[in-house]
């Protein structure tokens, strides 16, 4: 059955600082990939995606995410966090149908 | 409407009784996700519907759960005889065709809270 690996469960840091969310998922076919967000009290949203083409994707507020097949990942990447960047961050594999979403990994920035 | 509706915010409830959660999707989304989310247990899918069909419903933890949708719109989520391990965040959520594929770019309701006592 497909899954998805999050194996960060909660990361803190302080601003400047440089992340990277690791997310593994275990389906072989074709797949499209996916990192959501959710700010406090906020409702989920995208973040980035990978449908094909240049696997190194980039989304909003910075954040990128490189997709390498032959490690089945998809890890989230942010050079330097701010502290408005505190949220659960949900990665997330679609193959022909439904969408699944790994447990979610909570980022911490502090001043 | 200009985003994805849920219904009612909070839901308290007693053991045993049996409760309604409602979504109403973007208008024009053909696909239609119901997620659970508890704390540490992160998105846990439960049904998927494209148009009317369910063509997956394996997410669906018991046979108390169940899940339609009508006219291509609205879908509602029935528990029944609540159970306290039922108390979550019901999120709901749409995503739109783009040249017949399903984009998975999914928008997301702001959930239904569910508490059971």
């Amino acid at each position: 059955a497909q899954s998805v690996s999050q194996h960060n469960h909660h990361v803190i840091l302080s601003e400047a600082a440089s992340l990277e969310l690791g997310c593994n998922y275990s389906y072989g076919g074709t797949v499209n990939l996916f990192w959501y967000v959710q700010y406090p009290g906020q409702h989920l949203q995208l973040l980035l995606k990978y449908f094909s083409g240049d696997p190194l994707v980039k989304g909003i507020k910075g954040f990128e995410a490189e997709f390498i097949k032959s490690k089945f990942s998809f890890n989230l990447r942010k050079p330097s966090v701010q502290w408005s960047d505190t949220a659960e961050y949900f990665c997330a594999v679609k193959n022909t149908d439904k969408l699944i979403f790994g447990t979610g990994t909570r980022l911490q920035v502090f001043p | 409407g200009a985003g994805v509706s849920q219904s009612p915010s909070n839901k308290v409830t007693e053991k045993g009784k049996d409760v309604e959660l409602r979504c109403d999707p973007i208008s024009g989304h053909t696909a239609l996700y119901w997620y659970r989310q508890s704390l540490g247990q992160g998105l846990e899918f439960l049904i998927y519907f494209q148009g009317n069909s369910a063509p997956d419903k394996s997410g669906l933890p018991s046979d108390r759960f169940s899940a339609e949708r009508t006219g291509g719109s609205v879908s509602t989520l029935t528990i029944q005889r609540t159970q306290q391990e039922d108390s979550a965040v019901y999120l709901c959520a749409s995503s739109r065709l783009a040249g017949g594929f399903d984009t998975g770019e999914l928008f997301f309701g702001e959930g239904s809270r569910l508490t059971v006592l």
